[in-house]
């Protein structure tokens, strides 16, 4: 079975400090990771995801996320936090190999303060 | 450039009542989805549809029924409501055989209440 675990429900960061959000997955076989991000009352919109290939990707408005295999996990990163970026954020994953199924985390409100 | 269209946005049944979400997509994906999204939940996958003609269920599927209408749309039906079900519900769609595009496009979400 599939499942996502992100241990925070917020995490407070000041603007200008780097930021990090945890996710951690535990799936058969290869994972694909997204991470979602929702700004308040609207949908959810992609951020970034891995698929195969370097571990660390980058996305839009400047988050990045490591792959790492060994510690299953798939952290969201940014090097300077905006205020901008406070919202809901959600890790996904889906099994590779012919499941159709994405199953999200419980989702952690960033905020960052000015 | 429409891509997830979901109705209502709002609405509020009586325990009992029965109504139907609408979804539809207009990027011919094959995949559709329906989540529910609960405070500290997150959001929680009630039924999907892998193409057309073909649905399972989530984690969440008691009390839920869907219909892969065709390719564009997938709707969810409350037979009789409850007061559980009250949530924000979202459709999304994805496109799985295109590695280098696979991603859920989300539509703007329904706020049912059931009283």
């Amino acid at each position: 079975a599939q499942s996502v675990a992100q241990p925070e429900d917020q995490v407070n960061v000041a603007e200008g400090n780097p930021l990090t959000v945890k996710c951690t997955y535990s799936v058969s076989g290869n994972p694909y990771l997204f991470w979602y991000v929702q700004y308040p009352n609207r949908g959810l919109q992609f951020l970034l995801k891995y698929i195969t290939g370097d571990n660390l990707v980058k996305g839009s408005y400047g988050f990045e996320a490591e792959f790492n295999k060994s510690q299953t996990s798939f952290h969201l990163k940014k090097p300077s936090a905006l205020v901008s970026d406070s919202a809901l954020y959600f890790c996904a994953v889906r099994a590779g190999g012919g499941t159709y199924k994405y199953i999200f985390g419980t989702g952690t409100r960033l905020k960052v303060l000015a | 450039n429409a891509g997830v269209t979901q109705t209502p946005k709002f609405q509020v049944l009586k325990t009992g009542q029965s109504m139907t979400l609408q979804c539809a997509q207009d990027m011919n994906h094959n995949s559709m989805y329906w989540y529910r999204q609960d405070p500290g939940m997150g959001l929680r996958l009630i039924y999907y549809s892998a193409s057309e003609g073909t649905t399972d269920k989530g984690e969440v599927p008691n009390g839920y029924n869907v219909s892969r209408l065709n390719k564009r749309e997938f709707s969810l039906r409350l037979e009789s409501a409850a007061p559980s079900q009250t949530s924000v519900y979202f459709c999304a769609s994805s496109e799985l055989n295109r590695v280098a595009g696979e991603k859920l496009f989300f539509g703007s979400g329904t706020q049912l209440s059931v009283l």
